[in-house]
């Protein structure tokens, strides 16, 4: 069965500092990959995904993620968090099972 | 457009009851899947419907079901609930099936079963 690996569990950065969230996924076929965002009290909402094509993909508010096939990996990156960005984010895939598969999320916390 | 709809945002019940939860779609989107989510447990995949059929299912007991309107509303029933239902219920509208598109998600239902 597919599954993803998130390893960060909670992430505490100060404002201005560079933000890398791993993610990794089990599945060796085509996938679609996507990073979601919850803010507190706000629903899950998209901050980009992966189909096909160039594996760096860039999102809303300042977000990237790079696809690295060979890795199985989706990782999230912003160059400079604000506080506004704390929120609890969400790697997905889809693959052979044809549903969305989530990690157990990260939880981002930036100090100002 | 509007959003995924979701009613009702919160729900208290007892053990023992049933419940009945509604998403309304994206206009334009015909699939619509259903998500539970619990601190323990994270999202779970509990069931996908596309143009009034069930496409696939999650690992979740029989006494979660659903069902897809001609118009693509969908609605989540869950009975003789137990404590360990109390989550919040997700819905996510696509356009295509089968995880092939972006899923874009409503705002939830809070259950609480006592």
């Amino acid at each position: 069965a597919q599954s993803v690996s998130q390893h960060n569990h909670h992430v505490i950065l100060s404002e201005a500092a560079s933000l890398e969230l791993g993610c990794n996924y089990s599945y060796g076929g085509t996938v679609n990959l996507f990073w979601y965002v919850q803010y507190p009290g706000q629903h899950l909402q998209l901050l980009l995904k992966y189909f096909s094509g160039d594996p760096l993909v860039k999102g809303i508010k300042g977000f990237e993620a790079e696809f690295i096939k060979s890795k199985f990996s989706f990782n999230l990156r912003k160059p400079s968090v604000q506080w506004s960005d704390t929120a609890e984010y969400f790697c997905a895939v889809t693959g052979s099972a044809r549903q969305l598969t989530f990690g157990s999320g990260t939880q981002l916390t930036v100090l100002p | 457009k509007a959003g995924v709809t979701q009613t009702p945002r919160y729900l208290i019940k007892t053990r023992g009851q049933q419940v009945t939860l509604s998403c309304s779609p994206i206009s334009g989107h015909r699939s619509v899947s259903w998500y539970q989510q619990t601190p323990g447990q994270g999202l779970q995949f509990l069931f996908e419907y596309f143009s009034e059929t069930q496409r696939n299912k999650g690992n979740f007991p029989g006494r979660f079901s659903g069902r897809q309107f001609s118009n693509s509303r969908s609605e989540m029933n869950v009975s003789t609930l137990e404590l360990g239902d109390s989550a919040l219920y997700l819905c996510a509208s696509s356009q295509l099936a089968g995880g092939t598109d972006t899923q874009y998600f409503g705002p939830g239902t809070r259950l609480t079963v006592l």
